[in-house]
């Protein structure tokens, strides 16, 4: 079946400007998780959700970023006021809620802020 | 907290040969999960090979083999007749039985070289 997909595959955007990054998970994969990977750098988690809900949204780095999930299924990412260390590829992943712990990650989205 | 380390920012190899990719981790956990993922340069994450801390056996998955020390929190990749197309970067990461999150080392770039 289909996999993660997100959109866009890559944004550039003026700094100071908002974005929206959306993840289509798996159908049937009730967890759903975004990560940053900054250039060079290992994955960074930023928020997990369990359905709609998110237990953990931790490692969101400021309150310039949100998350939301609707319907058990598609995310988005927001980030307000963009600053250039926000560039990133910022992946996302989904799991389903029993039969294995395996994330299936996303192709993730290449920001750009200028 | 969890900590991931990978202390081999680049390594070659020959095609055909065998290489061993290196990472220790750091938890005071007793039950949790250690994951190989592949990511080349499509950006898309690959799980390559997952091994559960409970189990003593190394796991196996076809030219791809763990070495999972427990005591000495240890858990190198062995990649053996090297492909051209395993040319990628390899992030080892850790989860926790009951938590969510992946912990993610800072990466390997592997390049096999014909």
């Amino acid at each position: 079946g289909a996999g993660v997909s997100q959109s866009p595959s890559n944004k550039v955007t003026e700094k100071g400007k908002d974005v929206e990054l959306r993840c289509d998970p798996i159908s049937g994969h009730t967890a759903l998780y975004w990560y940053r990977q900054s250039l060079g750098q290992g994955l960074e988690f930023l928020i997990y959700f369990q359905g709609n809900s998110a237990p953990d949204k931790s490692g969101l780095p400021s309150d310039r970023f949100s998350a939301e999930r609707t319907g058990g299924s598609v995310s988005t990412l927001t980030i307000q006021r963009t600053q250039q260390e926000d560039s990133a590829v910022y992946l996302c992943a989904s799991r389903p809620s029993r039969g294995t712990d395996t994330q299936y990650f996303g192709p993730g989205t290449r920001l750009t802020v200028l | 907290a969890q900590t991931v380390t990978q202390s081999q920012p680049e390594m070659s190899v020959q095609e055909a040969e065998t290489v061993t990719l290196s990472c220790t981790y750091d938890t005071s956990e007793n039950n949790y999960y250690l994951f190989w993922y592949k990511q080349p340069p499509s950006r898309q994450m690959i799980l390559v090979i997952r091994q559960e801390a409970y189990k003593q056996q190394n796991a196996t998955e076809n030219r791809f083999s763990v070495n999972f020390q427990k005591a000495a929190k240890s858990f190198s990749l062995k990649i053996s007749d090297s492909q051209l197309g395993d040319t990628a970067m390899y992030f080892c990461a850790f989860r926790k039985t009951s938590g969510s999150r992946l912990t993610f080392g800072e990466g390997t770039q592997l390049t096999v070289n014909p």
